[in-house]
């Protein structure tokens, strides 16, 4: 199994600043993504995090507002730029085994944007 | 696109009744998951469901796949207040490689 911690757990930021999250894994994951998931609502995909190379993003979500990074197979961080009270939700990040059969998730970041 | 839906979205139940939950996928799907979501946690595996006909069972919990029709149940039993929560049922799709989670059904046992 794997660990996934993320950081911060919780912030308050000010609309049009920039907060970067990171997720660290105590193992190494194939696959790592991340998920928005807003008040009341199911978890979003937000991209799929590539090692050393740029992000694959899903429809709705571009690098300009979401950049991600993602290092090596433990550690990948995402950037919510330029924050308005819309981008106020929990931000997931989840990985894979080997196997692909579990998925991982952390505890979560919780944006508030005032 | 792979879409996945789940009903009923929410539900509140009397204690010690049985309920069903509905998991329908729109493509083919290699693995259906289940997580639990209390409030203000992040999500709990409960279930990994990998080929047509699995039948995975804990507590008062029971999940199933019928890949043919598409659809998972996520089946409760003589269900208790601590089973209050939300219940995500994902797929995952190989070709895209990409787990991708249902609407959530929110439970609510009534004492």
């Amino acid at each position: 199994s794997a660990v996934i911690s993320q950081k911060p757990s919780r912030d308050i930021c000010q609309r049009g600043t920039s907060l970067t999250i990171q997720c660290q894994v105590d193992s190494q994951v194939t696959m790592m993504f991340w998920y928005r998931q807003q008040p009341g609502q199911s978890l979003t995909l937000i991209a799929t995090a590539n090692q050393g190379s740029e992000a694959t993003y899903e429809s709705g979500f571009v690098i300009d507002k979401f950049p991600i990074s993602r290092p090596n197979l433990t550690f990948s961080t995402l950037t919510v730029s330029n924050m308005s009270p819309e981008d106020s939700s929990i931000y997931l990040c989840s990985g894979t085994g080997n196997s692909g059969n579990t998925i991982y998730f952390g505890e979560g970041s919780w944006l508030t944007v005032v | 696109e792979l879409k996945v839906e789940q009903n009923p979205l929410f539900l509140s139940m009397q204690e010690g009744k049985n309920y069903t939950i509905y998991c329908n996928y729109s493509t083919t799907s290699d693995r259906l998951y289940w997580y639990r979501q209390d409030p203000g946690k992040s999500l709990e595996s409960l279930f990994v469901l990998l080929s047509n006909g699995a039948v995975k069972q804990e507590g008062r919990l029971m999940a199933s796949l019928d890949t043919k029709a598409r659809l998972s149940t996520l089946h409760i039993t003589a269900a208790v207040h601590d089973l209050s929560a939300t219940y995500f049922c994902a797929a995952f799709t190989s070709g895209t490689y990409k787990y991708i989670f249902g609407t959530g059904t929110r439970l609510k046992v009534l004492a």
